[in-house]
Parts: C-alpha cells; structure tokens; sequence
C-alpha cells in the first residue's frame, strides 16, 4: 500500500462544474504539498497545508491532521485547469507522492 | 536568479556514458531538492539539501547516483555508467529556510534524460 492515495485517478468534468481530489496519507507528516502538473511537463506548487485550510482564487485545500486527509476543491472549473494534480506528504527526511489525478475539463 | 534553473534542459546520452545535471536554485534558498519522474510515472524523490547539512542520500536509487552541493547554491547530480531506466525527467525544486520541509517548493522545468 503506498503512503499516499489520491482519488480519483481520472476525473472528467464540465467548465463550471466544482471539482474535489482527495488525498489519503498513512505517515506522520510535517506538511502535505498540493502540486499542479502542467500537460507541457512543468510542476507548479499550489498550497502547502500542515492543518486547516487555504485559498487562493479558485483553489481551497483542507487537511484534517487526525483523519490523515486532504482534498483539493476547485470552484467554477475551467479548461485551463486541466492539468494532473498530485499530493505529496513530508516526513523526517523524506517525501512520498500519490500518483496523481488527472483533471481534464470541458468546455 | 528569479526561478529555479536546470540545465541540460535535454540530454541524449549512451548507455554506460556519464552524466550530469545542474541545478540553480532560487537565490537564498537553502532547501533543494532533486526529484525524478519517469514516463508515464509520479514523482520519485531522490535526495534532499538543507544548508550546510550533510545531505540523507537513503532515496537515491543506486551507487551510481551521487550529488553534491556547492553552499548554498547550485547543485549537480551526477549519473555514472547510465543505464536505460535512468531515463526520466529529472527536477529540481527548492524552498526558503525556517520550516525546512513545510516550506512551498518552486519547481525547474526539469531536465529531460534519455540514455539510448
């Protein structure tokens, strides 16, 4: 089992629809990091949470610490934000990543 | 500089030919990172610089990886004897001081290695 699990693995969604990512992890974490994968190859760090709950335009992402879980909303989705979104957890002296969901949004 | 700057951007190399890859992180950025991703995977850390501190190697796929930072600034990791399942994008991410790890990273554009 990996430390990290995303769901879904795909997501297919239309422009203005809200959208959620989850993000399971099975380790103690010092901050859980929501990274955006350009479909060119580029990484983008969105949020860095280590509790509660961050926004930035469009984008909230929330961590419950005692349920070791964090989602991804994205509200009024649009089609520049197709893109693969990926969780990762830091720990001690290590990073582990899900495998990331890919997002793609129609217009 | 004003990002993080990776070069080789592309890098086409023989099998069991060396290579190696640099890394310029943000100035006064003192954390950094090297990550690989290989085609069609998700991100694989690798090794990780904090300050002065002497680096946790553990995730660094084999004997034939090594990297080495100068201070606090650029970084190279060096791929010895490349074998085909070295090929990936290999990325650089680094962070500001204080929090250590809990800190947002800023990506490279990454170097794209392909060992023929």
């Amino acid at each position: 089992k990996n430390e990290v699990e995303q769901s879904p693995q795909n997501l297919t969604a239309q422009e203005g629809e809200f959208i959620t990512i989850n993000c399971s992890y099975s380790v103690g974490i010092s901050a859980l990091h929501w990274l955006q994968q350009h479909p060119g190859g580029g990484i983008v760090s969105l949020f860095m949470l280590s509790s509660g709950k961050k926004k930035h335009g469009r984008l909230i992402a929330t961590i419950n610490i005692q349920e070791k879980h964090s989602s991804l909303h994205i509200t009024a989705s649009h089609p520049r934000d197709s893109a693969v979104y990926i969780c990762a957890v830091s720990y001690n002296n290590d990073m582990r990543f899900g495998a990331g969901t890919r997002l793609t949004v129609k217009p | 500089g004003a990002g993080v700057s990776q070069s080789p951007s592309n890098k086409v190399t023989e099998k069991g030919k060396d290579v190696e890859l640099r890394c310029d992180p943000i100035s006064g950025h003192t954390a950094l990172y090297w990550y690989r991703q290989r085609l069609g995977q998700g991100l694989e850390f690798l090794i990780y610089f904090q300050g002065n501190s002497a680096p946790d190697k553990s995730g660094l796929p084999s004997d034939r990886f090594s990297a080495e930072r100068t201070g606090e600034s650029v970084s190279t990791l060096t791929i010895q004897r490349t074998q085909q399942e070295d090929s990936a994008v290999y990325l650089c991410a680094s962070s500001s001081t204080g929090w250590g790890w809990a800190n947002v990273l800023t990506f490279g554009a990454g170097s794209r290695l392909t060992v023929l």
